[in-house]
C-alpha cells in the first residue's frame, strides 16, 4: 500500500462543473496537508494548505480534512479550461517527513 | 521575492557518467529539499536539508547520489555513475521553516530535467 494515495484519473469534468479529487494517507502522525497544482514540464505551485479537520475555503478551492479517516480532498467549483493539470497531495509529519503522491490529472473540457 | 534557481535546465548524459545539480533556494529559506520525479508519478524526496546539516536522507541512493549544502544556502546534487532509471526531473523545494506549517509552504524551482541514454 502506498503512503498517500490518490484517484488514479484521469478525470474529466465540463467547464463549469465540480471537480472532486481524493487523497487517501496511510501515517496516523500526520500533520499538514497540501495540494499543489502541476502543470505539464512545470514545477508544483501550492494551491491550498490545510492542518485542522473540516472545511477550509479560498475562492473557487475547497479542501476538506478528515485525520479519524486519514482523507484529504480538493474541491474545485466552476471548473475552467485552466483547471486542466495535474493535481498533487502531498503529506507531511511534524518530524518533517513529506510524501506526494502520484497525482490526479483532471481535464476540464470547454 | 526570487524564486529557487536551478540550473542547468535540461541535461542529457550516458549512462556511467557523472552530472551535477544546483540549487539556491529564497533567501532566508532555512530547509532545502532534493526531490526526484519520474514522469507519471509524484515527487520523491530524496535528501532534506534544515541549514547545514542532513535531517532526512532515507531514500538517497548513497552508492550513486550525493548532496551538499554549502554554508547552509546553495546546494549541489551529484549522481556518479548515472543509470538509465535515473531520467527524471529533478526538483529543488525550499521553505522557511524545518516544516511547512502555518504559512511556510514549500516553493519549487522549475526543474533539472535528465536523460540518461
Amino acid at each position: 500500500q502506498k503512503e498517500v494515495e490518490q484517484n488514479s484519473g484521469p478525470l474529466s469534468v465540463p467547464e463549469g462543473a465540480i471537480a472532486s479529487l481524493n487523497c487517501t494517507y496511510s501515517d496516523r502522525v500526520s500533520q499538514s496537508f497540501f495540494w499543489y497544482r502541476q502543470y505539464s514540464g512545470k514545477s508544483p505551485e501550492l494551491i491550498m494548505s490545510i492542518y485542522s479537520n473540516g472545511d477550509k475555503e479560498d475562492g473557487r478551492f475547497t479542501a476538506q480534512l478528515n485525520k479519524a479517516s486519514q482523507y484529504v480532498s480538493l474541491l474545485i467549483r466552476d471548473s475552467q479550461p485552466s483547471d486542466s493539470a495535474t493535481y498533487l497531495c502531498a503529506v507531511f509529519t511534524n518530524a518533517g517527513k513529506s510524501t506526494f503522491g502520484d497525482g490526479t490529472t483532471l481535464t476540464v473540457k470547454p | 521575492e526570487a524564486g529557487v534557481a536551478q540550473s542547468p535546465r535540461y541535461k542529457i548524459i550516458e549512462k556511467r557518467q557523472s552530472v551535477a545539480f544546483w540549487c539556491n533556494p529564497i533567501s532566508g529559506h532555512a530547509t532545502l529539499y532534493w526531490y526526484q520525479q519520474i514522469l507519471g508519478q509524484g515527487p520523491k524526496l530524496l535528501i532534506q536539508f534544515q541549514n547545514n546539516g542532513v535531517v532526512d536522507d532515507s531514500q538517497l541512493p548513497k552508492d550513486r547520489f550525493s548532496a551538499e549544502r554549502l554554508k547552509g544556502v546553495d546546494s549541489t546534487l551529484k549522481i556518479q555513475p548515472a543509470k538509465l532509471e535515473d531520467s527524471a526531473v529533478y526538483l529543488c523545494a525550499s521553505s522557511l521553516g524545518q516544516f511547512p506549517l502555518y504559512g511556510s509552504p514549500l516553493h519549487f524551482g522549475n526543474g533539472t530535467r535528465l536523460t540518461v541514454t
